[in-house]
């Protein structure tokens, strides 16, 4: 079965600096998506993507965060000088576009940051 | 805002029937999908309510009232394997995003 493909699986950084999470989405996929979920709290959606552009973006999803799509497989997220808050699990997810059945979620990178 | 309330935690024994609850005010609905997460790992997808009314898939059912703005997830003949976090989940709005509930902790005993 197709699968995303989220990479580091745990990343521990100092507070202040820029970090990279990549994701690979199914590769039929046409919309991708980031959540963020702090330890104990409930899957919050931070932006998603289409057509090679931000489709939408939530609060939370301020001007430290950015998102790319360097090459026709990867899916990026940035976060530049990163704080303490930005503790999370971030899961990447990808949609066929054709309803919820076709989404899929990876199994996250887990973001420390010291 | 858009909200989607559960209850934060439901327990349960072996062979037993629960039942988890919903209740949401979003805007851009289409429907609630429900997802199981196991210890903060990827939520996995469970069940999709796009018209009101029941959906069985095998020992997990969902319902949907679309003016009540209400849902649940029924879980059948428990297992230990159960014992997980569930979350509802509205699915629509421009991007077909997903809004998360507050999630339930569902534990399942002997």
């Amino acid at each position: 079965e197709p699968e995303v493909t989220q990479t580091p699986s745990h990343q521990v950084t100092q507070m202040g600096q820029e970090v990279i999470l990549r994701c690979v989405p199914i590769s039929n996929h046409l919309y991708f998506y980031w959540y963020r979920q702090i330890l104990g709290q409930k899957v919050e959606f931070l932006v998603s993507f289409y057509n090679n552009e931000i489709s939408e973006k939530s609060e939370i999803f301020d001007d430290q965060f950015s998102v790319e799509r360097p090459d026709g497989s990867n899916f990026t997220l940035k976060i530049r000088s990163t704080k303490l808050e930005d503790s999370a699990m971030y899961f990447c997810a990808s949609s066929d576009g054709q309803g919820a059945y076709g989404y899929t979620f990876g199994s996250g990178t887990r973001l420390t940051v010291v | 805002g858009q909200s989607l309330e559960q209850p934060s935690e439901v327990t349960a024994v072996e062979g037993a029937i629960v039942q988890i609850n919903c209740t949401y005010q979003t805007s851009g609905f289409y429907g609630l999908s429900w997802y199981q997460q196991h210890d903060g790992g990827a939520p996995t997808f469970l069940s999709y309510n796009a018209l009101d009314g029941l959906e069985e898939t095998g020992r997990f059912s969902s319902f949907l009232s679309r003016s009540d703005s209400y849902g649940y997830l029924l879980l059948q003949e428990l297992q230990m394997k159960d014992s997980a976090s569930y979350f509802c989940a509205s699915y629509g709005g421009a991007t077909n995003k997903l809004i998360f509930g507050t999630g339930t902790l569902l534990a399942v005993q002997p």
